[in-house]
């Protein structure tokens, strides 16, 4: 099985301010047919459902703001909040789909300094 | 709109069985596998099994293979998860998630999740 790991597992950031939250996966992966890394990123607020906001690792889902950025490549994996807004305090998820069992990170809690 | 409405939870004893629907509306719901996914109170996400668009294909946790099923009927726009054998750590809110591309295009991300039905497993 491909393991996530996240870094931190929270942190606390001033309205404004960019917040960074890293995805380590236990082996490198590759969609061999697209050439694009298989890595979501998720946010779930508090009693709703995780959103999908980036897939491929860097595509954001529509709808999804700017400020959100997905990057990263073979075993590390970055989301970026580029300015945190307050809705954006929730606990973000990366994914893997490369292959069963699909796994998730342990989350990261993000909060307002 | 797509919409994905989990139902069937409750409360269970060790053992016992519990049937999860998940009914789909506003996409071709023939064109997409559908997947479920728990997350026990207060814990991180973990994929429990996923059915193709055609169910020609079923894939399992190995934390679930053999106690649960997974199926679909397409003239219901329903996708089922069938629970035996219960046990206390499979307490959990099961959502349902629309699997991201049709058809065999790749892409097993989560595009749309339900609202989650929570199964609790004790005596």
């Amino acid at each position: 099985d491909i393991v996530m790991t996240q870094s931190p597992d929270s942190l606390a950031v001033s309205l404004g301010e960019r917040a960074t939250i890293n995805c380590k996966s236990s082996q490198s992966f590759l969609h061999s047919s697209n050439n694009k890394n298989p890595l979501a990123w998720y946010q779930q607020k508090p009693g709703q459902p995780p959103k999908l906001l980036i897939y491929w690792a860097s595509t954001r889902e529509s709808g999804v703001p700017d400020r959100f950025i997905g990057s990263g490549s073979g075993t590390d994996f970055t989301l970026t909040i580029s300015s945190l807004q307050a809705e954006d305090v929730a606990v973000y998820f990366c994914q893997q789909y490369y292959s069963t069992p699909f796994t998730f990170g342990p989350g990261t809690k993000v909060d307002i300094e | 709109q797509v919409q994905l409405v989990e139902s069937g939870g409750g409360v269970v004893q060790p053992g016992g069985s519990l049937r999860l629907s998940c009914a789909a509306s506003g996409f071709t719901f023939s064109n997409y596998g559908i997947h479920w996914v728990r997350q026990a109170p207060g814990k991180g996400l973990e994929w429990v099994a996923f059915i193709r668009y055609d169910a020609g294909n079923k894939y399992y946790a190995d934390s679930v293979k053999g106690r649960f099923t997974i199926s679909r009927d397409t003239s219901e726009n329903t996708v089922y998860l069938q629970m035996t054998s219960l046990r206390p750590e499979d307490t959990a809110v099961y959502y349902c998630a629309k699997k991201g591309t049709p058809r065999y295009d790749e892409g097993d991300y989560f595009d749309y999740w339900g609202r989650g039905s929570l199964v609790t497993v004790s005596s």
